[in-house]
């Protein structure tokens, strides 16, 4: 079965810092990929997404991603970060030719201290 | 356009009661996912629909979790028989279709004691 790593829990940074979260993916075919963020109190909102084309896309907020097919991977960047993005960020993958859900990361809560 | 809705917002109940969760999708909006979001444990599928069948039911954790969609539009997830081991926030999403990126509702925090 298809599975999403997120191998940081919990990352705390100061303002200004930049950011990288890691995301996995373990299915080799096609992927439509996908960041979502979850501000405290809020309900999660799409942050970017990947269908095809340059793997380098771009989303709200300043944050970016990177697709490298050849790792597997969909980390999430941001040159500086402020204190408005303490949130949670969940990593989702969804895969052509199977089921028609998305399969997600555990989510890696991000605290930006002032 | 309004977003995806779900009601209740909240919901204690007693162990071995059952509940019914509701949700509302966009409009126009075919697929309908249910997960459920436990502490530290990210989102956990539970079913998808497509108008208002359900290809996919293999998220669902026991004989006693069912949902049903009618007219294409709201959906509602039943538990019956709640545990205190179903305590979790429910979420709802909808897409446009089932390849298109989910719109998530604001979900049903349930709490069984």
């Amino acid at each position: 079965a298809q599975s999403v790593s997120q191998h940081n829990h919990h990352v705390i940074l100061s303002e200004a810092a930049s950011l990288e979260l890691g995301c996995n993916y373990s299915y080799g075919g096609t992927v439509n990929l996908f960041w979502y963020v979850q501000y405290p109190g809020q309900h999660l909102q799409l942050l970017l997404k990947y269908f095809s084309g340059d793997p380098l896309v771009k989303g709200i907020k300043g944050f970016e991603a990177e697709f490298i097919k050849s790792k597997f991977s969909f980390n999430l960047r941001k040159p500086s970060v402020q204190w408005s993005d303490t949130a949670e960020y969940f990593c989702a993958v969804w895969t052509q030719g199977g089921s028609e859900k998305l399969v997600f990361g555990k989510g890696t809560k991000l605290t930006v201290n002032p | 356009g309004a977003g995806v809705s779900q009601s209740p917002s909240n919901k204690v109940t007693e162990k071995g009661k059952d509940v019914e969760l509701r949700c509302d999708p966009i409009s126009g909006h075919t697929a309908l996912y249910w997960y459920r979001q436990s502490l530290g444990q990210g989102l956990e599928f539970l079913i998808y629909f497509q108008g208002n069948s359900a290809p996919d039911k293999s998220g669902l954790p026991s004989d006693r979790f069912s949902a049903e969609r009618t007219g294409g539009s709201v959906s509602t997830l039943t538990i019956q028989r709640t545990q205190q081991e179903d305590s979790a926030v429910y979420l709802c999403a909808s897409s446009y279709t089932g390849v298109t990126e989910q719109y998530f509702g604001p979900g049903t925090r349930l709490t069984v004691t």
